[in-house]
């Protein structure tokens, strides 16, 4: 089964609207963390957000914000005021805590490439 | 901000040579990984280390080989190069601590295209 499903294969979006990007998860793992990562088409991961298991508050940073719902297992990016620059692929990522074993790194969906059309 | 670095940036080669793929950092992370990202698709986890001398296999199988004799080296070796492996290869690193595994960052680096005719 997928552990990370971005449902979402590609968006175009206006320039200056908000967007959301969907992700959800699956873990049995009680301790997780949840990471966002944007890659322009020169090819590097640009890390943008992180949202751990444990945390209250939906993490912010800049213009990125988290929609985190743990009981829906749910992770969204939500980017404000979209800029021309945020054309990429954005890929949802999960690490867990390894309660159960397993390779130590992070597992990422398939991704959404998102277009800021001007 | 992240200083990790791969040479080289782009490969052509044949099929049967040897290869290595380059990663360095510069943050003393002493995690470091390596994945395999086919165009279009999702990054796997095929190497990854928590230290000197300290190397595992991830999810996805691979042919390919890595080292880790220095803490900010981390290089990935094909040893007989074939066309199923024409892919991008992504290094990244982090830094354990006080915090737990699971929420560590992975910086990552540029990338290496191979390309294998």
């Amino acid at each position: 089964a997928q552990k990370i499903t971005q449902t979402q294969p590609g968006m175009f979006v206006q320039e200056k609207e908000a967007v959301t990007l969907d992700c959800t998860y699956d873990t049995s793992d009680q301790s997780y963390g949840l990471f966002w990562y944007k890659q322009p088409s020169s090819g590097e991961m640009i890390f943008l957000i992180y949202q751990g298991s444990y945390d209250e508050q939906n993490a912010t940073e800049g213009r990125y914000s988290l929609n985190f719902q743990k009981a829906r297992k749910s992770a969204n990016l939500v980017i404000s005021a979209s800029q021309l620059g945020d054309s990429a692929m954005y890929f949802c990522a999960m690490r867990e805590g390894h309660s159960g074993g397993g390779a130590d790194g992070l597992t990422f969906g398939k991704g959404t490439h998102l277009i800021i059309q001007p | 901000e992240a200083d990790i670095y791969q040479t080289p940036r782009y490969l052509v080669i044949g099929t049967g040579k040897k290869i290595t793929l380059e990663c360095s950092q510069t943050m003393g992370h002493d995690k470091m990984y390596w994945y395999q990202q086919d165009p279009g698709m999702e990054l796997h986890l095929i190497h990854y280390s928590y230290g000197v001398n300290s190397t595992e296999k991830g999810d996805l199988s691979s042919e390919s080989t890595v080292s880790r004799i220095r803490t900010e080296h981390f290089p990935l070796t094909l040893e007989s190069a074939r066309p199923s492996h024409t892919s991008q290869y992504l290094c990244a690193s982090s830094e354990s601590g006080t915090t737990a595994s699971y929420q560590e960052t992975q910086y990552f680096g540029p990338g290496t295209r191979l390309l294998v005719l």
